[in-house]
């Protein structure tokens, strides 16, 4: 198995402040993913990066991939409440294994 | 349809029960999972079927047994198991094998507690 350490491991923030999370490897992925989990639910997907240095942004957040492919950061602007939960990096490698990282959970205080 | 459906939600039993989890998609998905996970902690990915054939098994112990039946039907079949085997068992399906923008397609889990 490839461990995919996240950092924080808990963070608790006010509504409205800003936050980055952290995901590193020592492997190289062929893409990285992000997921959201909400208590009693599956990972919902929240975005693919695929090539080195990509930066994607969907709405608050923005997501980061390692120039060398090996490392992701998420990036929330302006937390709000409806944002706590569990944050899941996923590494993908060819034949469909996908290996999640060790996670962050998120709690945004109103 | 875009939902992966798993039953039961929850499942009680004891270390000499023999149950099943079932696993369902009709997005015409060739690839399905299982993985496991202990509260907090992120999945473990345990088994990987690509066109109805187990094409990655994480060492799972042998008391799990995976089947597909079909291209929309995944189970997993428990035998034996230990206290410790208690987690949220969760199914996932995606496309095809291979693209790296592949997305997972998760179900809500079974809730599995081994007494």
């Amino acid at each position: 198995t490839q461990l995919l350490e996240q950092s924080p491991q808990f963070l608790s923030i006010q509504e409205g402040e800003n936050l980055t999370v952290y995901c590193n490897s020592s492997s190289v992925f062929s893409s990285l993913q992000w997921y959201r989990q909400e208590p009693g639910e599956g990972p919902v997907l929240l975005v693919t990066v695929v090539t080195g240095g990509e930066v994607k942004k969907l709405k608050r957040l923005t997501f980061q991939f390692g120039d060398a492919r090996k490392d992701s950061s998420l990036h929330i602007t302006a937390a709000q409440p409806g944002d706590t939960g569990l944050y899941l990096c996923a590494g993908a490698y060819t034949g469909n294994q996908f290996y999640f990282g060790t996670g962050t959970s998120l709690t945004v205080i109103p | 349809d875009t939902e992966v459906t798993q039953t039961p939600k929850h499942l009680v039993m004891g270390m000499t029960n023999k149950k099943s989890l079932k696993c369902e998609q009709h997005m015409g998905h060739r690839a399905m999972y299982w993985y496991k996970q202990k509260a907090k902690k992120p999945p473990e990915l345990m088994f990987v079927y690509s066109y109805e054939k187990l094409s990655i098994n994480e060492s799972v112990p042998s008391r799990f047994s995976p089947e597909c039946p079909n291209s929309s039907l995944l189970n997993l079949h428990l035998h034996a198991l230990q206290p410790e085997d208690s987690a949220l068992y969760l199914c996932a399906s995606s496309h095809r094998t291979g693209d790296p923008y592949e997305k997972l397609f998760f179900g809500s889990g079974t809730q599995l507690s081994v007494l």
